[in-house]
Order: structure tokens, then C-alpha cells, then sequence
């Protein structure tokens, strides 16, 4: 059983509000991704970071910002959502040099009104 | 060009029976790995199978199998005894290079297929 969880599950939100997604694993894992999922769609990386203090942008340009000050942690924020910021955003890691199986946690859904 | 290419958009069985979903994938490394994964209308995803370029047998996992021709670059999932339960998203994914701590690459995602089982 993955251990990595996302909060809020749901987040109904108004035009120019700032919100920070949070991302937790407790299994150690250096690896950790952020991604950008449409219903129905494809999966599209916004972020991942490669450890403490890494982050990079991933293919898809996203107006949300990361950090990795701790390895457990990886919240995603936006500073003033739009109504385009509409989505899924699933988290999830991996461990460093093994198969690169991601474990996600469950997700979270945000609408901008 | 697509380096993980499903080309079912959407696909349905009977309850019981076996479905394959196809996925093709495109990459020059001689080592990768290949992943499906299942997604729930509740949308977490699950992982569901590995297979690595250089295992020389198809990889199972209950009633998950891998149908991997390397020469002809497919990795297919084969879901034996289709349940109710199995109406979701699945999609395949590829890590180019080997499995080592030095390896940063990320996965590669398919579009994915959807599959509805009905009863």
C-alpha cells in the first residue's frame, strides 16, 4: 500500500485566490512529480523534483510554483487561480534507482469559478 | 512523434471475458522499462505491471499479463476474466534508460484507453 497523500481532495475556489496543494509521502522516496490531469485525459508533468532544495518544470508550462524543503513534502501553490487552473492535480513518488514505479496519492480536484 | 502510442481510445468486453489494450511504444535505448497502469473513476491511479526490456518473460501479475513483442515495440496488457471492477483508464508508460540511481529520466505516458466491462 502507497503511502503518499493529498490534501484538499476537493477545492472550490474563487478567481485570484492564492492555494497551495499539499503532497506527503512517508516512504522515503527522493523522486516526486506533479502532474496536471484534464478528466478523461492524459497525464501532463507541471513539476518534479529530484530530492531536497530540487525542483525542476516539467512539459507542460504551468503557472504553479513548488518546493522541496523537506523530502516528504512537495506542495504545489498558485498564486491567483483562474478559472483555466480547473483540473485534477495528482501527486506522486519514486524511489531513486529502482524501477521508477510511481506510487500517486489520490489527487485533487480544483475548480475555479 | 509519440513515443507511447494507444491507439484505442475507448474499449468494451463482457464480463468474463479477456481484453487486450494495446500499447506501442518508440525509443533507441536498448534498456527501458514499459508500465500500465489503472485509473478509477475516483482517480488515483494504480500501478499494475512492469516489464523490463531485458526479462526474458512476459511479466504477470494475477490476472494481469504483458503481451511484450520488443521487435515489434508493443507492450499489451491482456486483463484475463474482465470483472466489473475494471472499467477505468489504463494507461502505459516508458522509462528510457536503465534502472540506476544515476537514471533522471521521467516516464513517458500514453494517452490512454478506456475500458468499460459490461455485465
Amino acid at each position: 500500500e502507497a503511502d503518499i497523500y493529498q490534501t484538499p481532495r476537493y477545492l472550490v475556489i474563487g478567481t485570484g485566490k492564492k492555494i497551495t496543494l499539499e503532497c506527503s509521502q512517508t516512504m522515503g522516496h527522493d523522486k516526486m512529480y506533479w502532474y496536471q490531469q484534464d478528466p478523461g485525459m492524459e497525464l501532463h508533468l507541471i513539476h518534479y523534483s529530484y530530492g531536497v532544495n530540487s525542483t525542476e518544470k516539467g512539459d507542460l508550462s504551468s503557472e504553479s510554483t513548488v518546493s522541496r524543503i523537506r523530502t516528504e513534502h512537495f506542495p504545489l501553490t498558485l498564486e491567483s487561480a483562474r478559472p483555466s487552473h480547473t483540473s485534477q492535480y495528482l501527486c506522486a513518488s519514486s524511489e531513486l534507482g529502482a524501477l521508477d514505479e510511481q506510487f500517486f496519492g489520490p489527487g485533487t480536484r480544483l475548480t475555479v469559478l | 512523434a509519440q513515443k507511447i502510442t494507444q491507439t484505442q481510445p475507448g474499449m468494451f468486453v463482457q464480463e468474463k471475458e479477456a481484453v487486450t489494450l494495446d500499447c506501442t511504444y518508440d525509443t533507441s535505448d536498448p534498456s527501458y522499462g514499459l508500465f500500465w497502469y489503472k485509473q478509477p473513476s475516483s482517480g488515483e491511479m494504480i500501478f499494475l505491471i512492469y516489464q523490463g526490456s531485458y526479462d526474458q518473460q512476459n511479466a504477470t501479475e494475477g490476472r494481469y499479463s504483458l503481451n511484450f513483442q520488443k521487435a515489434r515495440k508493443s507492450a499489451n496488457l491482456v486483463i484475463s476474466a474482465s470483472q466489473l471492477g475494471d472499467s477505468a483508464m489504463y494507461f502505459c508508460a516508458m522509462r528510457e534508460g536503465p534502472r540506476e540511481a544515476g537514471n533522471n529520466r521521467k516516464l513517458i505516458w500514453g494517452l490512454g484507453t478506456s475500458l468499460a466491462v459490461n455485465p
